[in-house]
């Protein structure tokens, strides 16, 4: 079983759509839990940042983390076509001497206006 | 905002060339580090930097990888004798210290170092 497992899409929604994104994984060590979205050719960019099990809401996106599920999730209003990307999870344990994120494949997003 | 910055954006080699690729972190960012993305696949660890020692690395940070603070902004990766399958982009990131802790510092990653070895 992959570490983190993140369907890749392509996803396709009208400008508007609420859009969700979701990463599974198997490793309950992992304590620190980012998004990131990445346009062509471009590095990742920090989007939402959450720490354990809950919600973060920041303008149009909200990020959900249920550990006990190992699911993690992030949801997108009223979606636009600049968020046309691909949006991947990362996350992180807690132990050892320095930061080691693991990423998801990625989910390749296009928003059509 | 500040951001991280690599040069050069895209580099060409030839098997078995060293490169050096070039990374300038956010200026009080302590920790740094490289990543690298093959095309089609996942972002990969490589390894990371603290107080001029490398902290963690993986199982791809082989003998051939070298990493160095050469001056007080510059961070830098150098392979010394690049194989094809060192065709990738290669990110740089960097995380501020909070509280004692990276874990409590997110990664902020520059725009990559596309190599293609020939």
């Amino acid at each position: 079983q992959k570490e983190v497992e993140q369907d890749p899409g392509p996803l396709s929604v009208p400008e508007g759509a609420i859009v969700s994104l979701n990463c599974t994984y198997s490793n309950s060590a992992f304590q620190y839990f980012m998004w990131y979205r990445q346009y062509s050719r471009k590095g990742p960019e920090l989007l939402m940042y959450t720490y354990s099990s809950g919600n973060k809401e920041d303008g149009r996106f909200t990020a959900q983390v249920d550990k006990s599920s190992k699911y993690i999730s992030l949801f997108i209003r009223d979606s636009q076509p600049s968020d046309s990307a691909t949006y991947l999870c990362a996350m992180s344990e807690t132990s050892g001497s320095a930061r080691q994120l693991t990423f998801g494949s990625g989910t390749q997003l296009t928003v059509l206006p | 905002e500040p951001e991280v910055t690599q040069t050069p954006s895209h580099q060409v080699t030839q098997m078995g060339q060293e490169v050096i690729l070039r990374c300038v972190p956010i200026s009080n960012h302590l920790y740094f580090y490289w990543y690298r993305q093959i095309l089609g696949q996942k972002v990969e660890f490589l390894v990371s930097f603290y107080n001029n020692e490398i902290s963690e690395k993986s199982e791809i940070f082989d003998d051939q990888f070298s990493v160095e603070r050469p001056d007080g902004s510059n961070f830098t990766l150098k392979i010394r004798s690049t194989k094809l399958e060192d065709s990738a982009m290669y990110f740089c990131a960097s995380s501020e210290v909070l509280g004692g802790s990276s874990y409590n510092s997110p990664l902020h990653f520059g725009n990559g170092t596309r190599l293609t070895v020939t």
